[in-house]
């Protein structure tokens, strides 16, 4: 089974609205922590934001927040005020059980490629 | 702060030839990765070093990469011999503690293609 399932392959967005990337995984871990990263046509990863399985506040940076729905398994991140330089591959990534356990080893997703239209 | 570096940038060879990446993490990083990931995929972790030890290495192909950290700085991913479905983008990344909120800085990677 996919450990970590967007579905969406691609998405636009119209330049200052709000958009949400779907994410959900799968674990039977208790402890686990979820990522997201952004992949410009440059190709380096950039981290956006991190959300803990016992983080009971939704995280937020910025204009980044992560939906976090625990029974739901789902991680979506919410990017507000979309702007031209938010096109880019996204990737959530989930750490399986505690760092002490496994170190930080990311399983990712596909990605969804977002397009923001001027 | 500089970023993590890597070289080659591009590499073209031929399939059953050999490959090298060289990867320079951000100083004081102890950790450092290495992901492959194909087109239209996401990265998969190929090894993990702490400091010059492996701390994972089970989705590695041992049979033709290997990889090595000395003094627990730079690192280099090998392919020997490589195969068409070696072409990727290899990508290293570091990070600087040990904690369940560990964020990962990753470099540009270098793109292999094989033919």
């Amino acid at each position: 089974a996919q450990k970590i399932t967007q579905t969406q392959p691609g998405m636009f967005v119209q330049e200052k609205e709000a958009v949400t990337l779907d994410c959900t995984y799968d674990t039977s871990d208790q402890s686990y922590g979820l990522f997201w990263y952004k992949q410009p046509s440059s190709g380096e990863m950039i981290f956006l934001i991190y959300q803990g399985s016992y983080d009971e506040q939704n995280a937020t940076e910025g204009r980044y927040s992560l939906n976090f729905q625990k029974a739901r398994k789902s991680a979506n991140l919410v990017i507000s005020a979309s702007q031209l330089g938010d096109s880019a591959m996204y990737f959530c990534a989930m750490r399986e059980g505690s760092f002490m356990e496994y170190g930080n080893k990311l399983v990712f997703g596909a990605g969804t490629i977002l397009r923001v239209k001027s | 702060e500089a970023g993590v570096a890597q070289s080659p940038r591009y590499k073209i060879i031929e399939k059953r030839q050999s490959v090298a990446f060289w990867c320079n993490p951000i100083s004081g990083h102890a950790t450092l990765y290495w992901y492959q990931q194909i087109l239209g995929q996401g990265p998969k972790l190929l090894i993990q070093f702490q400091n010059n030890g492996v701390v994972d290495d089970s989705q590695l192909p041992k049979d033709r990469f290997s990889a090595e950290r000395l003094k627990g700085v730079d690192s280099t991913l090998k392919i020997q011999p490589a195969k068409l479905e070696d072409s990727a983008v290899y990508l290293c990344a570091s990070s600087p503690r040990q904690g369940d909120y560990d964020e990962q800085y990753f470099g540009p990677g270098t793109r292999l293609t094989v033919t």
